[in-house]
């Protein structure tokens, strides 16, 4: 059974450019979530979608949004990226994030802003 | 106050001994618990679940959860090195997010 596949594993950007990153969950699970972490902050909720539609969203900035696809799969975009957008992003797939399960996680995108 | 709050750490434990590790949080709606592995480098791994008050026990570890007290803990009985990481706890609302606390730092030394 594949697990979450995040790409690119790595990338690198200047500030003000945009960034898209790529998720594409277990097979059969609806539920994408994606979360930033830094040393400083922990691992902070981005927003999650759930059958293509946002569901959840945490307190960043309009400069991050996200989408799903009709086969589950999510893309989050950052744009006018600054040098604290430089982070791990991580996609979390879930059944069903109501549900009593838990998250698979992906490897994560490390980004880094110059 | 934070909505998730763990032990900062580090914890260090020699090798067999008992590793505990605490969260609480504030919200009370809070349905589902879980406890997170992360190894440095990599990406955090489920763990243990837990949603009833009580002991929840999956081999070397036992999850306790205590709703009235809003308290979750993660025990690791004979702790090995190969558990040196760290261990986030998370709490899913009934919106469905879950939200981790800053993850306790443990080091089992040989």
């Amino acid at each position: 059974k594949a697990g979450v596949t995040q790409t690119p594993r790595y990338l690198i950007k200047t500030r003000g450019q945009q960034v898209t990153l790529s998720c594409s969950p277990i097979s059969g699970h609806r539920s994408v979530s994606w979360y930033q972490q830094t040393p400083g902050q922990g691992l902070q909720f981005l927003f999650e979608y759930f059958s293509e539609t946002q569901r959840n969203k945490g307190n960043f900035p309009g400069r991050f949004s996200g989408r799903q696809f009709s086969n589950s799969r999510s893309e989050m975009n950052v744009s006018t990226l600054e040098l604290g957008d430089s982070a791990l992003y991580l996609c979390a797939s879930s059944i069903d994030s109501l549900s009593n399960y838990g998250y698979t996680f992906g490897s994560g995108t490390r980004l880094t802003v110059v | 106050q934070k909505e998730v709050e763990q032990n900062s750490g580090p914890l260090s434990v020699p090798e067999g001994a008992i590793a505990s590790l605490n969260c609480t949080y504030s919200d009370r709606g809070s349905q589902s618990f879980f406890w997170y592995r992360q190894y440095s480098g990599k990406s955090p791994e489920l763990i243990m679940s837990i949603y009833s008050n009580g002991d929840k026990e999956d081999g070397r570890f036992t999850a306790q959860l205590n709703k009235a007290s809003q308290y979750v803990s993660l025990l690791i009985r004979d702790s090995q090195p190969s558990d040196s990481a760290t261990y986030l706890c998370a709490v899913k609302s009934n919106a469905g997010k879950s939200t981790f606390g800053d993850g306790t730092t443990l080091t089992v030394k040989p």
